[in-house]
């Protein structure tokens, strides 16, 4: 069935590095924008970032923007975010979504019809 | 960037009755509206698109309306499954593409 699979959450010092993966499955994902939201305990949801179906377009809120970097390999159907210089204020689930969007497409304003479960980053010393 | 804002942090809504939510934009979004359902330890899961159309799967008596910078999301006779936490979040033009700060609907 059409699934996104979150992997790679933990436990990770302040300042430190880490590396989070989408795996996705069910659908035709080399077509596809992907976006990552995430959610810290007791708050409300925050887009983070989006990547264009070719992997070459991406955007980053702010909070996040010089600090992570988005990929996605269509060949391993897998989107990556790689995160660095994390602080306690990126303590969250992060949680991957695929653009309801016509295939291929060029936009990216589109609602997130399918998400994974999410993994969990918890940032502390 | 474009401010969303969830008049009720809370609402309380007996079983059975109707639920209103509202949601406002700091600037118009046109209809690149949408609404997700959220539960711990859940995914969130898409209900309204387009400020008014129900995603597959979804009943029908959850309903969307709005455009511009106003929106609600209406739930007719609420059921057990339908008390959760819920976003709404703009989707217009380039990103970032925000969420509102949620409206929990609980049992009254």
């Amino acid at each position: 069935q059409v699934q996104l699979v979150e992997s790679g959450g933990g436990v990770v010092q302040p300042g430190r590095s880490l590396r989070l993966s989408c795996a996705a499955s069910g659908f035709t994902f080399s077509n596809c924008v992907i976006h990552w939201v995430r959610q810290a305990p007791g708050r409300g949801l925050e887009w983070v970032a989006v990547v264009s179906y070719d992997g070459i377009n991406k955007y980053y809120a702010d909070s996040v923007k010089g600090r992570f970097t988005v990929s996605k390999d269509n060949s391993k159907n897998t989107v990556d975010l790689q995160m660095s210089s994390l602080s306690a204020e990126d303590t969250a689930v992060y949680y991957c979504a695929r653009a309801n969007a016509p295939p291929f497409s060029q936009n990216f304003y589109y609602s997130m019809d399918v998400w994974g479960q999410g993994t969990t980053v918890t940032v502390s010393s | 960037e474009i401010v969303m804002t969830q008049s009720a942090a809370t609402l309380s809504v007996s079983p059975g009755e109707r639920a209103t939510l509202s949601c406002r934009a700091s600037q118009s979004v046109s209809t690149n509206l949408a609404w997700y359902q959220k539960k711990p330890g859940q995914a969130p899961r898409l209900l309204i698109y387009g400020a008014s159309t129900r995603a597959t799967g979804i009943p029908a008596r959850f309903s969307g309306s709005g455009s511009g910078t106003e929106f609600t999301l209406t739930i007719d006779s609420l059921q057990s499954e339908d008390f959760a936490v819920y976003y709404c979040q703009q989707y217009s033009n380039r990103p970032p593409y925000t969420f509102g700060q949620g409206t929990r609907l609980e049992i009254k």
